[in-house]
């Protein structure tokens, strides 16, 4: 099956500094999608990509779908400590048809000091 | 507009026992997916279902697991026999339609076998 891996593992930053954190395939995806996960709730959706080499900003994140639609990569700019917890990438496997499973990746761990 | 809902939030059993969670998709969602995610790793897929029909079980473990989507009422995600292996957060996503894959959380049932 379709694996991620996501990097890096964990980030421990200062209040205001810019954020980068990416995911690459084994194999191509057709949906790009990053989540945040608080500790004790659910993923909540922040990005969705759809297009190879889309560029899709939200407020203070920006996302990318990569042109070989193997990789994407996400931004937090000027980080607060509200950004604090995991950041996850998925992505839906072209094979699968719409509207089924998600891959996920490991997560990164987002640590913002004051 | 509520969002995903589920329930129980928290389920202690013994081994041995029965487990059912409860999904409620968002209005208007027909799509339902369950994934499990264990401690400090990403969510890995179950289930995916449409009201009354089971499109892909592909992550679902062969024994002890099944899900539904019935005409009325909630997703049940129904674990028989519990073993300390089930342990984990149980999250239920929900989308819209085929088109696109943006799937909604809920805020997961986190499951403690004993």
């Amino acid at each position: 099956g379709q694996q991620l891996n996501q990097s890096p593992q964990s980030m421990f930053i200062q209040e205001g500094e810019d954020v980068s954190m990416n995911c690459t395939s084994s194999s191509i995806f057709n949906t790009w999608l990053w989540y945040k996960q608080d500790p004790g709730e659910g993923p909540v959706l922040l990005i969705a990509l759809y297009k190879a080499g889309e560029l899709t900003s939200n407020g203070r994140l920006t996302a990318q779908f990569g042109i070989t639609r193997k990789d994407s990569f996400l931004n937090i700019s000027a980080s607060i400590p509200s950004d604090v917890g995991i950041y996850f990438c998925a992505g839906q496997d072209p094979q699968e048809t719409s509207g089924s499973r998600l891959t996920f990746g490991e997560g990164t761990q987002l640590t913002v000091n004051p | 507009n509520a969002g995903v809902m589920q329930n129980p939030r928290h389920l202690v059993r013994r081994r041995g026992q029965e487990a059912r969670l409860r999904c409620s998709p968002m209005k208007g969602h027909s799509h339902v997916y369950w994934y499990r995610q264990l401690p400090e790793e990403g969510l890995k897929f179950m289930v995916y279902l449409q009201k009354e029909n089971i499109i892909d079980e592909s992550g679902m473990p062969k024994e002890r697991f099944s899900a539904e989507f019935p005409k009325e009422g909630p997703s049940i995600l129904r674990i028989q026999q519990v073993v300390r292996g089930d342990s984990a957060a149980y999250f239920c996503a929900s989308s819209p339609q085929m088109t696109y894959n943006e799937q909604f959380f809920g805020p997961g049932t986190r499951l403690t076998v004993l």
